[in-house]
């Protein structure tokens, strides 16, 4: 069975500074999507990044970017020059692409404090 | 464009009773999944619609169930509650099923305290 693992339940960053979150799965597929999920506190999840595993290239999006190490089965998520509003949880998760059985697997969460 | 709406977004219930949780997802949108998430055990998926049919549906007891109608809309129903249903029920829409549907959009949730 596909498993994330997050794990760190929790971390603190000083503001501006950089914080790297944990990401592990366990998968015997080969085509899968990668996602790290964004919930800040009372509001609605939203996606930060997202990765297809048969890229080699890690994903960036502005402040945001992966370390995808796909034989080691590591995902995690680099924030740079972290601000106050990336205050929230994060959430790891893959799904499989184009099975019947690909329903979305989320880890556990890690709630991220930024300390100004 | 409005987004993923859930209703309610607060609800008591007691042991044993019965609750409905709806979702308009986005307009367009035609896949509907939802979500229990607890402190112990994160965010699990429950089930995902599609076409007015359950296209996939995680690992919960047959308690639990959902439906989607014609317009999209979909509702989740927990039938005999229990204390451990407690929860935060997430919905996510997106255009179409599986992750070729493109990126999930979630709703705010429906907070559900069973005493």
């Amino acid at each position: 069975a596909q498993t994330v693992t997050q794990s760190q339940p929790e971390m603190s960053v000083q503001e501006a500074e950089t914080v790297t979150l944990s990401c592990t799965y366990d998968t015997s597929e080969s085509d899968y999507y990668l996602f790290w999920y964004k919930q800040p506190p009372s509001r609605q999840m939203i996606l930060v990044i997202r990765q297809e595993a048969y890229k080699q290239q890690n994903a960036t999006e502005n402040r945001f970017s992966v370390n995808f190490q796909k034989a080691a089965k590591s995902f995690s998520l680099k924030i740079s020059d972290s601000q106050l509003g990336d205050a929230a949880m994060y959430f790891c998760a893959y799904r499989l692409i184009m099975n019947r059985d690909d329903k979305i697997i989320f880890g556990k969460g890690t709630r991220l404090h930024i300390l100004p | 464009k409005a987004g993923v709406t859930q209703t309610p977004r607060y609800l008591i219930k007691t042991r044993g009773q019965q609750v409905t949780l709806s979702c308009s997802p986005i307009s367009g949108h035609r896949s509907v999944s939802w979500y229990q998430q607890t402190p112990g055990q994160g965010l699990q998926f429950l089930f995902e619609y599609f076409s007015e049919t359950q296209r996939n549906k995680g690992n919960f007891p047959g308690r639990f169930s959902g439906r989607q109608f014609s317009n999209s809309r979909s509702e989740m129903n927990v039938s005999t509650l229990e204390l451990g249903d407690s929860a935060l029920y997430l919905c996510a829409s997106s255009l179409v099923a599986g992750v070729q549907g493109g990126e999930l959009f979630f709703g705010e949730g429906s907070r559900l305290t069973v005493l």
